[in-house]
């Protein structure tokens, strides 16, 4: 099992411009999770999604932000335009249907300059 | 939403000593309590957890404890070792929805 899968492991960017994080969920899992990470504010849930539909968008910080996932073995995270205070690790997590853990991937370091 | 305390911040132990990290909740219907580990530029990693019908888990050097009443449920890692050096997040979920995570603990073990 190759775990969730996350690309770009690494993104520098200027602000303005338009980012998309990609994840591969792992075969099977029905949730999926994506996770925004910075020293001041630790580990934030932005958006869930379950069976593919968004359940919980209530942490996607402004419409600048957008997560589709337009089947079960891939999502995006959009930022657009980008800025530099979205400069974070993201992290994308998914879940089975009858299991509790969330599994997380390894992560895309955003910087925006 | 629920909320979720976490403490220290920062915990500095020598090895083979105890490290007791505590976490309390708000949402009285949260029933499961995980924690995660992450190494520094590591993804987190789940190392154990609790569900609230369960007042304690171990796990070899990993322990949880978990007090209902007070909301309050604390992980403890025994004889500890340079390699449990990490950041420990705990989380409480309420349903079988989103986990809601602590700010986390950096812990220090030095040799």
């Amino acid at each position: 099992d190759a775990g969730v899968i996350q690309s770009p492991r690494h993104e520098v960017t200027e602000m303005g411009q338009e980012v998309t994080l990609r994840c591969k969920p792992i075969s099977g899992h029905n949730s999926l999770f994506w996770y925004r990470q910075t020293m001041m504010r630790g580990l934030e849930l932005l958006i869930y999604f379950n069976n593919n539909v968004p359940i919980d968008d209530s942490g996607m910080p402004e419409d600048r932000f957008s997560a589709k996932m337009p089947n079960a073995s891939f999502s995006t995270l959009k930022i657009q335009p980008s800025e530099p205070r979205d400069s974070a690790v993201y992290f994308c997590a998914s879940r089975d249907r009858a299991g509790e853990t969330q599994y997380f991937g390894p992560g895309t370091r955003l910087l925006v300059l | 939403g629920e909320n979720v305390e976490q403490h220290p911040s920062t915990l500095s132990v020598q090895e083979g000593d105890s490290a007791v990290i505590k976490c309390t909740y708000s949402d009285s219907a949260s029933n499961y309590f995980p924690w995660y580990k992450q190494e520094l530029g590591k993804r987190p990693q789940l190392i154990i957890d609790i569900r609230s019908n369960v007042g304690e888990k171990k796990d070899q050097r990993i322990a949880v404890t978990l007090n209902k009443t007070a909301k309050h449920f604390s992980l403890h890692i025994t004889e500890t070792q340079p390699e449990d050096s990490a950041v420990y997040f705990c989380a409480a979920r309420t349903g079988y929805s989103t986990l809601t995570f602590g700010k986390g603990t950096m812990l220090l073990v030095s040799p």
